[in-house]
């Protein structure tokens, strides 16, 4: 079984622009969350989506905001872009739904390097 | 989300050194994973905990969901040069979904 991708691995962006990064799950997997990590602050929590719908929030500005599609994959797109944001985003998936905690077990895929300059 | 409280932040050992490293939180987790993440790659699921007081090993990798359900270690024995990278602990509580990461343990093995 083919593990999470994303897409793109590697990404450089200059302050102001936009970008779009996508996540496409572990086959049968119906949520995905997104991460995150820079040295100073490690891995903090994005957003998780289940059935095209949001369903968990972090602390993160409007600037970053995400979609998931009737197929599970799903998108983030962070607007305005900051020094800041430059990390590496990490996706996750998870089987969800009704069933316990094995279903809420996260899978990450390999992330998305983004350098903002 | 609640930041967990992983130590030590690094190790150094000697190849065939036996190895440890906890993560202790103030809240109750119904679930424990350990992640091993190596450079520019994502964290890989190296044990799932779902039950206080727990044991699960997964070849020379053992970990524990403590009975308080607000910590657990992991042990690596008999390290080898391959073992190196970052070992995050995350925990998953009862009221929400998104997972709850340590810091991390930086271990260096030196053959």
């Amino acid at each position: 079984k083919a593990g999470v991708t994303q897409t793109p691995r590697y990404l450089i962006k200059t302050r102001g622009q936009q970008v779009t990064l996508s996540c496409s799950p572990i086959s049968g997997h119906r949520s995905v969350s997104w991460y995150q990590q820079t040295p100073g602050q490690g891995l903090q929590f994005l957003f998780e989506y289940f059935s095209e719908t949001q369903r968990n929030k972090g602390n993160f500005p409007g600037r970053f905001s995400g979609r998931q599609f009737s197929n599970s994959r799903s998108e983030m797109n962070v607007s305005t872009l900051e020094l800041g944001d430059s990390a590496l985003y990490l996706c996750a998936s998870s089987l969800a739904g009704s069933g316990g905690a094995l279903r809420e077990t996260q899978y990450f895929g390999p992330g998305t390097r983004l350098l903002v300059l | 989300g609640q930041q967990l409280n992983q130590s030590p932040q690094s190790m150094f050992i000697q190849e065939g050194e036996d190895v440890s490293m906890n993560c202790t939180s103030s809240s109750i987790f119904n679930t424990w994973l350990w992640y091993k993440q190596d450079p520019g790659e994502g964290p890989v699921l190296l044990i799932a905990l779902y039950k206080a007081g727990e044991l699960t090993s997964n070849g020379r990798l053992t970990a524990q969901f403590g009975i308080t359900r607000k910590d657990s270690f992991l042990n690596i024995s008999a390290s080898i040069p391959s073992d190196v990278g970052i070992y995050f602990c995350a925990g998953i509580s009862n009221s929400g979904y998104a997972l709850n990461f340590g810091k991390g343990t930086s271990l260096l093995v030196t053959p």
